[in-house]
């Protein structure tokens, strides 16, 4: 498959304020992308997806933008708490044949929430 | 963990040695994965399996088997351990939609 990366390895955001947590693709033919959360100490946690035919989806304070123009991805959260820290990965679905999907994982981005 | 459990949690263990990773599901779900996860490379697939004994390989599979006898089992083998193996491994399962994989809690394995 092809990379997904980062733009930024880590991000510091004041509690309250907003996040915007951006990758870059690749892979054109990729048929999703998501968004995952990994906590220290965890394994990664699914947050929100979006089809490649959408520009926008938003979640529960979460909105994943899409720019497929420029084949970047974006998370912004409302009102970042302190829950919120966590290293984030975007990702991409594709089908690697027969009907096997398999995810391709950025290298993850560093959420720091100050209080 | 969406019913995910890996064992060991924890190995330590010498250069040249098998290694053997369980990753048990409760879910009955078809397709398992197994990841390494390093410091600046984030999550790689090694293998994964789509059924019983059908298995195929991922993106860092030298040096790793697998085998699922069971739904509920996907085994990783590392056949002679290096130390390039050091590694977090998780286990995912997919869920409803391919999109959206369960990960195991992670097995940390030093190999010295």
């Amino acid at each position: 498959g092809e990379s997904v990366g980062l733009h930024l390895p880590t991000l510091s955001v004041q509690e309250g304020d907003n996040s915007i947590i951006n990758c870059a693709y690749s892979n054109s033919a990729s048929d999703y992308f998501i968004w995952y959360k990994q906590e220290s100490g965890k394994g990664p946690q699914f947050i929100i997806d979006i089809r490649s035919n959408m520009d926008k989806r938003q979640g529960q304070r979460v909105t994943v933008l899409l720019n497929k123009t420029v084949k970047h991805l974006s998370l912004q959260i409302a009102a970042t708490q302190p829950g919120d820290s966590a290293v984030y990965f975007c990702a991409e679905n594709w089908d690697s044949g027969a009907g096997s999907y398999q995810l391709t994982f950025g290298k993850g981005t560093k959420l720091s929430v100050i209080p | 963990d969406a019913g995910i459990t890996q064992s060991p949690r924890h190995k330590v263990t010498e250069t040249g040695t098998p290694v053997t990773l369980r990753c048990h599901q409760t879910e009955n779900h078809r397709y398992m994965y197994w990841y390494r996860q390093d410091p600046g490379h984030g999550l790689r697939l090694i293998h994964y399996s789509y059924g019983v004994k059908d298995t195929d390989k991922g993106e860092v599979s030298d040096g790793y088997s697998v085998s699922r006898s069971k739904t509920e089992d996907f085994l990783l083998t590392l056949e002679s351990a290096t130390s390039s193996q050091t590694s977090v491994y998780f286990c995912a399962i997919t869920g409803n939609s391919y999109n959206e994989q369960f990960f195991g809690p992670g097995t940390r394995l030093t190999v010295l």
